[in-house]
């Protein structure tokens, strides 16, 4: 069946550093993902999102790469800050959204 | 704009209580969708509405039952719920469901009701 998963539940960063989160799937015909961001006491906000006939794009401070040879998908974000703390979650987007599990980004002052 | 609203915020309700959540979104979006979702656990689609018809219902018992009066707003009607369905119920839009394919279809999600059955 269909599932999108996140390789760590919790990543942990020094402000300023970059952040890479990683997500695998497994259905070879997927075609548009989407990543949201998730904070405390909020709905998932959109971040960006990739069509599978490109490999990178590139939004503000973050970059979302495509690999399709192993079905992985990763979120870069660049000079992270301590309000980019929040949970992650790529989805497949199939009319429904199929969401990985999720990773909690922590941001060290 | 890409705001969606979802009153109200919280809600605390007994087993036997009838209550409803309400969604409104006024982004001319034709398909609204009801996620449900446990604590540190991913969003689970529940019913998904495209031009105001139910076009999806996740095998979601019938104590939740869906409406959509028009095409801005979107309710939730709760009755004898257990107390395993206290969840943070997201509500989210976009622009086309039918033509998702098509369509750069991003869904907007609002902050949600934080339920709680006692």
């Amino acid at each position: 069946g269909e599932s999108v998963g996140l390789h760590l539940p919790t990543l942990s960063v020094q402000e300023g550093d970059n952040s890479i989160i990683n997500c695998a799937y497994s259905n070879s015909a997927s075609d548009y993902f989407i990543w949201y961001k998730q904070e405390s006491g909020k709905g998932p906000q959109f971040i960006i999102d990739i069509r599978s006939n490109m490999d990178k794009r590139q939004g503000q401070r973050v970059t979302v790469l495509l690999n399709k040879t192993v079905k992985h998908l990763s979120l870069q974000i660049a000079a992270t800050q301590p309000g980019d703390s929040a949970v992650y979650f790529c989805a497949e987007n199939t009319g429904k959204l199929i969401f990985g599990q999720g990773t909690t980004l922590q941001v060290k002052p | 704009d890409t705001e969606v609203t979802q009153t109200p915020k919280h809600l605390v309700m007994g087993m036997t209580n009838k209550k409803s959540l309400k969604c409104e979104q006024h982004m001319g979006h034709r398909a609204m969708y009801w996620y449900k979702q446990k604590a540190k656990k991913p969003p689970e689609l529940m019913f998904v509405y495209s031009y105001e018809k139910l076009s999806i219902n996740e095998s979601v018992p019938s104590r939740f039952s869906p409406e959509c009066p028009n095409s801005s707003l979107l309710n939730l009607h709760l009755h004898a719920l257990q107390p395993e369905d206290s969840a943070l119920y997201l509500c989210a839009s976009s622009q086309d469901w039918a033509n998702w394919g098509l369509a750069k279809n991003i869904q907007y999600f609002g902050a949600g009701t934080r339920l709680s059955v006692l």
